[in-house]
Order: C-alpha cells, then structure tokens, then sequence
C-alpha cells in the first residue's frame, strides 16, 4: 500500500497561474482533506470531503477549488496563484468519522 | 478554532517519560481527543485517540481526566527520536481536525 501519495512534491509558481495539487489514496476512504502549513504554524484546513462527490470549506478556503470526482482522488486547484499560497501542503484521509487521519509528505509551493 | 490549549515547548531527558499536557474544556460529549506528531516538516503522524477511557498502544499512553476537560500524552521512555511537535486534537462529527500549534518537544541526550 502507498498510503497518501501527493502530487507534485515541490513547485514554484508566477503570480496569476493556475495549478492542480493531486491527492490518491489507496486505503479506500470515505473522508479527505487539504491543509496548508506556513512556517511556525500548525495546519490549518483548507477545504475537506466526507465521500465521493463531496466537499466542503474549511478554515481558509477562499482562493481555493476542491473536487472529488473519485473516492481515491482530492484535487486542490489554485485558479491564481497569489505569494500570500506560498505554504506546505498537506493531504490526509480517514476511514470514518473518529478514525486516525494519514497524512501525505506534502508539496512545497512557492508563488513568487 | 483549535479547541485546545498546549505548551508551546518541553523538555524531556533521554529514557524518561515525557508527560505532555493538553486542556480541551469546552469539549462536547460526542468528542474524541486525538494525538498527532510531526517530525521535522514531514506529514503529521497518528499516536493515539480516545473518548473516556486512558488508553495505551505500542507509541504511547493517553491519560483523559474525568470531567474530560484535559488529557495528558505519556511517551514512557522518550528516545532522540520522539523529538517533534505534539497536536493535540479534539474532533467530533464530521471528522474535520483542527490543528493548533502544538507543543514542541526537545529530547535531550
């Protein structure tokens, strides 16, 4: 089993482009999410799903777009990208409500 | 919000038990209290969770008050290895975890 596997793991942006962060899990999990970490900070959760075809905001989810198309999949898009995204992004999944999360290794996104 | 209130920074000595301490007292009935690591800038690990009970695996114990208003993470015999920043979490319905800053643990040889 992979686990959580993100997708790309580093990326420099310009300003104003778009990009697509993929999440896969392989656990077969109902719930996903999206955090973003920036420096001497813990998580926070940018948009999360509770099953395919589902999503819904977080704590910071404005310049965000999520989709869940398929179960095994989270996609996180930045439409355009602003220095202000530049952070670590996480992923993780769980099986069920008050089920352990897994988290991926994270991408390293730079908007310069 | 992060539900919860932790030191920022501890100290342990190699071999002794670290104790870390954890106040969720706005916790609701339906809540569990998890434990997360994050070593370096790695993906957050899982330790442990639970609802009333104290309970123990292989990584570490969870020591949950009665009133449930506080919860301490015992790691028996920390290594260098268990340097790291601590979460912990209080989730309900909906599974959403809500990190705060944790605590940042320094195990010294």
């Amino acid at each position: 089993n992979a686990g959580v596997t993100q997708t790309p793991k580093f990326r420099v942006l310009k300003t104003g482009q778009s990009m697509t962060l993929l999440c896969a899990q392989d656990m077969n999990h109902e719930y996903m999410y999206w955090y973003r970490q920036d420096p001497g900070m813990g998580l926070r959760l940018i948009h999360y799903s509770v099953g395919e075809g589902t999503t819904a905001k977080g704590e910071v989810p404005d310049g965000y777009n999520v989709s869940r198309l398929k179960k095994q999949n989270f996609l996180l898009g930045l439409e355009s990208a602003a220095p202000s995204q530049t952070s670590v992004y996480f992923c993780a999944s769980s099986y069920w409500d008050s089920t352990e999360a897994f988290f991926g290794q994270g991408t390293r996104l730079t908007v310069v | 919000d992060a539900k919860t209130t932790q030191p920022p920074s501890m100290d342990c000595a190699e071999g002794r038990a670290a104790n870390l301490p954890c106040n969720h007292s706005t916790i609701s009935g339906n809540e569990y209290v998890y434990w997360y690591r994050q070593i370096h800038s790695q993906g957050p690990q899982y330790i442990i969770h639970g609802l009333k009970n104290n309970e123990t695996n292989e990584m570490a114990s969870l020591i949950i008050t009665e009133d449930r208003k506080s919860s301490t993470l015992i790691l028996p015999h920390a290594t260098l290895r268990d340097t790291a920043v601590y979460y912990c979490i209080v989730s309900g319905v909906g599974n959403q975890f809500y990190f705060g800053t944790g605590t940042s643990l320094t195990v010294i040889p």
